[in-house]
């Protein structure tokens, strides 16, 4: 079946940055776009972009341009996501979702990223 | 950008009929999916393009889509059907992937 398993949770500072993994299996990796959304806590979510694992092409919502890269690594079937110069507002708990068309149809664990001093 | 409005909270009794709306302009002219969510969990897709079913849900959950609203139906509620619930669209300007805030299904 399709899983989606991400890394687990990140502890940082303002300013560093923050790599968390989402590792598929279960269906043909090259096939379907990875997502990446973001859910503070007590809010709604937020998409953040997106991965063609076929050619490693990207779009990344305006909010994030600069700040975040997604990248793929077609031999492990993983794709990774890259914020940086973090701050107090990225604490979140960051989905990685396979999509199948224009929706969302398989989900991961979900992975916090918290940030403090 | 495209705009996506929700009800914050709807509350139901249990046996009766749930109605989440999603309002955006023209929405009719794009397809919404329906994810429900529960405390702890990642989103699960519930309804597609509109009206089509996700696999293994329940058939009490229905959509449609007309004029500037789509709108979830959960028929016969249950209390495990008690989740947020956030609406999506793809828009070919700016940012693909919009969604809408988010609304509490309570049941009472």
């Amino acid at each position: 079946q399709v899983q989606l398993v991400q890394s687990g949770p990140e502890l940082k500072k303002p300013g560093a940055s923050v790599q968390v993994s989402c590792k598929t299996s279960g269906y043909i990796f090259a096939d379907k776009y990875v997502h990446w959304v973001r859910q503070a806590p007590g809010q709604g979510l937020e998409w953040m972009g997106w991965i063609n694992p076929k050619n490693g092409g990207t779009n990344y919502a305006q909010k994030f341009q600069g700040r975040v890269t997604v990248t793929r690594d077609t031999s492990t079937k993983t794709v990774y996501m890259d914020l940086k110069r973090l701050r107090s507002d990225d604490t979140a708990v960051y989905f990685c979702a396979r999509d199948s068309g224009n929706f969302l149809v398989s989900w991961g664990q979900g992975t916090l990223v918290a940030i403090s001093s | 950008s495209y705009v996506l409005t929700q009800p914050p909270s709807v509350s139901v009794a249990p046996g009766k009929t749930a109605r989440i709306s999603c309002g955006g302009d023209n929405i009719a002219t794009k397809s919404v999916h329906w994810y429900q969510q529960k405390p702890g969990q990642a989103p699960v897709l519930v309804v597609f393009d509109d009206t089509d079913r996700s696999s293994g849900i329940p058939e009490r959950f229905s959509g449609s889509n007309s004029g500037n609203t789509a709108t979830l139906t959960i028929r016969r509620v249950e209390a495990g059907d008690e989740a947020d619930y956030y609406c999506q669209v793809w828009d070919s300007n700016d940012d693909p992937v919009i969604f809408g805030g988010g609304t509490k299904l309570t049941v009472l």
